[in-house]
C-alpha cells in the first residue's frame, strides 16, 4: 500500500530536549516536505527536499533541521524545542514538482502532534 | 509577502451546491491545488488547475482565472461526509525547487 509514515504520532516533551520526527515514503517520490498546522493558519511549509541531499527552506524554517540521506526518508529534527513549536506536523511526498509533474498530488502522512512544555 | 485568502467558514444544506473561493498573491504561480481535510485526519488531494478554466472530477469541480489571481472549488450534491476543511495551495515556481503555499482553510459545515 502506498503510504507516508510518520513517527511518533504523539509526543509530549520538555523545552530544550532534542527530538526527531521520522518520515518515510514507499512510493519512490523525489519530492518530500514538512508542514506545521496551527489553528487559523493553515499549513505552513517548514522545509522541502527535491531529491537526495537537496533541501531548501520553506516559509517557517527557524528552529528546525532536516536531512535527506536516502530517497525514502526525510526526518525533521528539533535541536532545542521551544513551546512555540507545539503544533501538528505533517510530512508529505510527491512525484516531483517540476513542470512535467505539475499535476501530481502530494501524499500526506497521518500527522504528529507535538507538545513542548 | 505571499498569501492565499479563503473564507474561514461556509455553511450549506445537504444536497445543495457550495462554492469556496481562493484569491492568491504570490511571487510566482504554477498551479492551484485543492485539498480536503477531515477533523483529525491528513489532507487529501482533490484537484489541480494549471490553466484557466474548469476541471471536473465527479461532484467536485475546480476553476482558475490566472488574470484575476482567483480560483474556486465547487461541490455539488452535498453530502454530510463533505463536512471538512478545504485548503487551496499554490506552487510558486515551475522548477523542482518549488515552495507550496497553503491558504488558511475553509471549514465547510453541512446541515441536514
Amino acid at each position: 500500500e502506498a503510504q507516508v509514515t510518520q513517527n511518533p504520532r504523539y509526543l509530549i516533551t520538555v523545552t530544550g530536549k532534542k527530538l526527531t520526527v521520522t518520515c518515510s515514503q514507499n512510493m519512490n517520490h523525489e519530492y518530500m516536505s514538512w508542514y506545521r498546522q496551527d489553528p487559523g493558519l493553515g499549513l505552513r511549509q517548514i522545509y522541502y527536499s527535491m531529491n537526495v541531499e537537496v533541501t531548501d527552506k520553506g516559509d517557517v524554517p527557524e528552529g528546525y533541521k532536516v536531512s535527506r540521506k536516502e530517497k525514502r526518508n526525510f526526518p525533521l529534527i528539533l535541536e532545542s524545542p521551544s513551546p512555540n513549536q507545539t503544533s501538528l506536523y505533517f510530512c508529505a511526498s510527491g512525484q516531483g514538482t517540476g513542470l512535467a509533474y505539475s499535476n501530481q498530488p502530494q501524499h500526506f502522512g497521518d500527522g504528529t502532534r507535538l507538545s513542548i512544555l | 509577502g505571499q498569501s492565499l485568502e479563503q473564507p474561514s467558514e461556509v455553511t450549506a444544506v445537504e444536497g445543495a451546491i457550495v462554492q469556496i473561493n481562493c484569491t492568491y498573491q504570490t511571487s510566482g504561480f504554477y498551479g492551484l491545488s485543492w485539498y480536503q481535510q477531515h477533523d483529525g485526519g491528513a489532507p487529501t488531494f482533490l484537484s489541480y488547475n494549471a490553466l484557466d478554466g474548469l476541471e471536473e472530477t465527479g461532484r467536485f469541480s475546480s476553476f482558475l482565472s490566472r488574470s484575476d489571481s482567483y480560483g474556486y472549488l465547487l461541490l455539488q450534491e452535498l453530502q454530510m461526509k463533505d463536512s471538512a476543511s478545504y485548503f487551496c495551495a499554490v506552487r510558486d515556481s515551475p522548477s523542482s525547487a518549488s515552495k507550496i503555499i497553503f491558504g488558511s482553510g475553509t471549514r465547510l459545515s453541512i446541515r441536514p
